[in-house]
Formats: C-alpha cells, structure tokens, sequence
C-alpha cells in the first residue's frame, strides 16, 4: 500500500518568514494530495489540494508543488502570521481507491 | 451548511468496557470515513460507507471495532471490550463525490482515552 512521509515534524519560523513542509509517497498511482491544516480542539481543514496533472498551484499565500518522477510534494507557506501555527498534514489518494494515507503531521510554531 | 459532527468530544474509559463514537456527517454526502490517529502518528484510515453500505473496511483494527450506518446518515463506531491500545482521536469525514475528485471533510474527532 501507500506510505507517505512528512517531514520535518516541528517546525519554528519568526513571523514573516516562509515555512517549507516536506512530504514523499511510494505509490506511483497516487494521483491527488491534499494538505489539511488541523488547530487545536478542531478537525482537520482542507486548505490546498493538488492534482497529478499540475505541478503547482497557488492560494494567496500558500502553495503546493508536486514532482511526481521523484514522488514528492511540497507546501510552501509565505509571510507566515501567528494564525498559521497549527499542525499540517499532508496525505495522498490513488484513483484506485477512496481512502487518504496521511504523513505523521507537522506542528508549525510561528513565533511573534 | 453544518459541517461534520462528532459525540462525544472526549471519553475516559476503563480497559475492557464499551463505547459507542457518533458521526453525522455534512447533509447529503453519501460517502463516509473513519479514521484514527494515536498519539504522534500518522492519521489512519479504518473504513468507508457508501450511505449505509461499507465500501472499504480494510483498516479496522480487529473484530472488537464495529462500525454501522443505519438509513445511511449518521454512523457510528462501537469498541468492545476497549483496549489500551485503542487510546487516540477518531476522525470521521464525509464527501459527496466517490472517486478522484473526493474532497473529504473532517470533523473534530473523539479522543478516546484509555486507562
């Protein structure tokens, strides 16, 4: 099956700088990868998705970018506000199947 | 548009009793996940309806995990006898559309402890 792996697990930025989370899958039939941001007390919120068939795609300050040879992908979060801080998850889904496989999470911190 | 529920939001109970999770997922989406994460892990899928049909049951744990959707609207999730290891947050997400186009919505999960 799908693994997917997230890194880094924490992250710290000053605010206004950007904020680069990492993640990797195996399995090259994955076609869709959506991040969801998850702040405390609440579910996970979906905040960008990327599609197989694009390489990037930007919403404000956020964006996502794939490589699907070296099966990475990447969300890039720029002028970083305190509101930012949360836990990100990344994950992926084939066309195959209905279930995501999520990375293990990574807690931005974004210091004032 | 309500988003996904979930009932209780937390739940403290001792090893070998029972409880019953509940999820009511966003009105007319068909398609229904649970999910799981323990402590520091990945978020892990348990299983999918499609209305009160299970689409997927491939990541339930054990025979001690039972999950149902009656009349394909809410669902719930009952373990008996709990276990320690069975401590974490259980999501449950809903979506309207099956397939490559699948945005799932998320609730704010059920932590489930354990002692």
């Amino acid at each position: 099956g799908e693994n997917v792996e997230q890194h880094p697990s924490t992250l710290s930025v000053q605010e206004g700088d950007s904020a680069v989370i990492k993640c990797t899958y195996s399995d090259s039939a994955s076609n869709y990868f959506p991040w969801y941001k998850q702040e405390l007390g609440k579910g996970p919120q979906l905040i960008i998705d990327i599609r197989s068939n694009v390489g990037e795609k930007k919403d404000q300050r956020i964006a996502v970018t794939l490589n699907k040879t070296a099966k990475h992908f990447s969300l890039h979060i720029t002028e970083t506000q305190p509101e930012d801080s949360a836990v990100y998850f990344c994950a992926a889904k084939s066309n195959t199947g209905n279930q995501f496989y999520f990375g293990t999470g990574t807690s931005l911190t974004v210091i004032p | 548009e309500a988003g996904v529920t979930q009932f209780p939001s937390h739940s403290v109970i001792e090893k070998g009793q029972t409880v019953t999770l509940r999820c009511d997922p966003i009105s007319g989406h068909d398609n229904l996940y649970w999910y799981r994460r323990v402590m520091g892990k990945e978020i892990k899928f348990l299983l999918h309806f499609v209305k009160e049909s299970k689409q997927d049951e491939s990541g339930m744990p054990n025979n001690r995990f039972l999950a149902e959707r009656t009349g394909g609207t809410y669902s719930t999730l009952k373990v008996q006898p709990a276990e320690l290891e069975d401590s974490g947050v259980y999501f449950c997400a809903s979506s309207r559309i099956q397939g490559a186009l699948d945005t799932q919505y998320f609730g704010p999960g059920t932590r489930l402890t354990v002692l």
